[in-house]
């Protein structure tokens, strides 16, 4: 069962045009939401995140929108750097506590210079 | 910045053979996880641990895994016998609080051969 969802494994973005991923999640009591980015050979590290109660969250040039009755997320990178070519993991968890994050497949981000 | 430590960064082993990854997570964080990544598939949760004990885990934790925090730093993923599916990148997780973000290593890729 696959919980969360990113549809598009791979997307290629210019240099300074603006980069969207999307994720869906199929359960509705997941109330936090995050994004990871990951470098080869590297684990995931925390990119950005949102609350249910929420639906934008803005830090500098990343924007996390969240669509509460669409059950779907999006990442958007403004504008996209080279330096931003990784694998982007959309997580989710249902409560507080000490629970788990599931995790989508990942989208392969490349910015072309 | 303090960060989540994994070592080996590569262990190889023989199926049916015991192995132990080890992690060092962050110093003052309460929550730990084991995650593993299949080569091209998503990061699937494997088990969470918190105040002394697994609190959570999933279908793929089974009786050939256990997890053990030894001692107040060090924090370990036990497979008693490896089968050729273990294959994977293993990451260790922490954070602080609940809600918040998790904190991974670089992982530890196992082959078993």
């Amino acid at each position: 069962d696959q919980q969360v969802k990113q549809n598009s494994p791979s997307l290629s973005v210019q240099e300074g045009r603006i980069s969207i991923l999307n994720c869906d999640y199929t359960n509705s009591m997941f109330d936090y939401f995050l994004w990871y980015k990951k470098y080869p050979a590297e684990g995931p590290t925390f990119l950005i995140s949102i609350s249910s109660i929420k639906d934008k969250n803005e830090d500098g040039r990343f924007t996390v929108f969240l669509n509460k009755s669409a059950k779907h997320l999006s990442l958007h990178i403004v504008p996209s750097q080279p330096g931003d070519s990784a694998v982007y993991f959309c997580a989710a968890s249902a409560r507080t506590g000490a629970t788990n994050h599931f995790f989508g497949t990942g989208t392969r981000l490349t910015v072309i210079p | 910045e303090p960060e989540v430590t994994q070592t080996p960064s590569h262990q190889v082993t023989q199926m049916g053979q015991e192995v132990i990854l080890r992690c060092v997570p962050i110093s003052n964080h309460l929550y730990f996880y084991w995650y593993r990544q299949i080569l091209g598939q998503k990061v699937e949760f494997l088990v969470s641990f918190y105040n002394n004990e697994i609190s959570e885990k999933s279908e793929i934790f089974d009786d050939q895994f256990s997890v053990e925090r030894p001692d107040g730093s060090n924090f370990t993923l036990k497979i008693r016998s490896t089968k050729l599916e273990d294959s994977a990148m293993y990451f260790c997780a922490s954070r602080g609080q609940e809600n918040s973000p998790l904190h991974f290593g670089n992982g530890t890729r196992l082959t078993v051969t």
